[in-house]
């Protein structure tokens, strides 16, 4: 299957900082990738669909200008959380849209947050 | 009622049992299945795709989609410990279409 990476793996930071997440996809290149947020034993969260070389879609009580994404290129998307709060602590994952057919998703090994 | 319902267990089978995971759903308009397996603190990853109505096999793994009762299961034979994991179901009404997911079922394999 394709791969897709996060980084950073893990991060702790002071409420009111700023902390970029990187989403790649290694071996194929994402028009289209998406931005999760998940806590502890529950299911995953979409908080944004992000488009290379567009604005980023976001659901439906997602803070646009709190959740910043870019999508500069085909293999790389961020997300930005901006004067992160203990409340944003969580498990944020990305995931790539593979092209060609069925068009799967590929999901990223994720990044823990910890907002003190 | 929620668009794709899964049940939350835990569940919990001695190693070598088969294992049946299952979802329904509400929107007729899905047309795209997945299962995925999620490890603790790790990200999901995809074992199962199926676009229509049938059986799917890969190993020890069968996908079963059924359109017409809006139901699709995963059954896992011959179960190992390393198969402990959350399961999440998940679909989609087009090919670039945003997934939508179940709640996730947790899986414990005993030795």
């Amino acid at each position: 299957g394709a791969v897709v990476s996060q980084h950073p793996s893990w991060v702790i930071c002071k409420s009111g900082t700023s902390v970029k997440i990187e989403c790649r996809s290694l071996d194929f290149q994402a028009t289209t990738m998406f931005w999760y947020r998940q806590f502890p034993k529950q299911s995953l969260m979409l908080m944004a669909t992000s488009n290379e070389g567009s604005k980023a879609t976001y659901e439906q009580g997602v803070e646009k200008d709190k959740f910043l994404i870019n999508h500069a290129s085909l293999t790389l998307s961020t997300l930005t959380v901006t004067s992160a709060h203990p409340e944003d602590s969580s498990f944020y994952i990305c995931s790539a849209l593979s092209p060609g057919g069925q068009e799967t998703q590929y999901f990223g090994p994720g990044t823990r947050l910890l907002v003190l | 009622q929620k668009e794709v319902e899964q049940d939350p267990g835990p569940l919990s089978v001695p190693e070598g049992a088969i294992v049946s995971l299952n979802c329904t759903y509400s929107n007729s308009a899905f047309q795209y299945f997945m299962w995925y397996r999620q490890y603790s603190r790790k990200g999901p990853e995809l074992l199962m795709y199926t676009y229509s109505s049938g059986n799917k096999e890969d190993g020890r793994f069968t996908a079963q989609v059924d359109k017409s009762s809006k139901y699709i299961s995963l059954f896992i034979r011959d179960s190992q410990p390393s198969d402990s994991a959350t399961y999440l179901c998940a679909m989609k009404v087009g090919a670039n279409s945003k997934l939508t997911f179940g709640k996730g079922i947790t899986l414990s394999v005993r030795p």
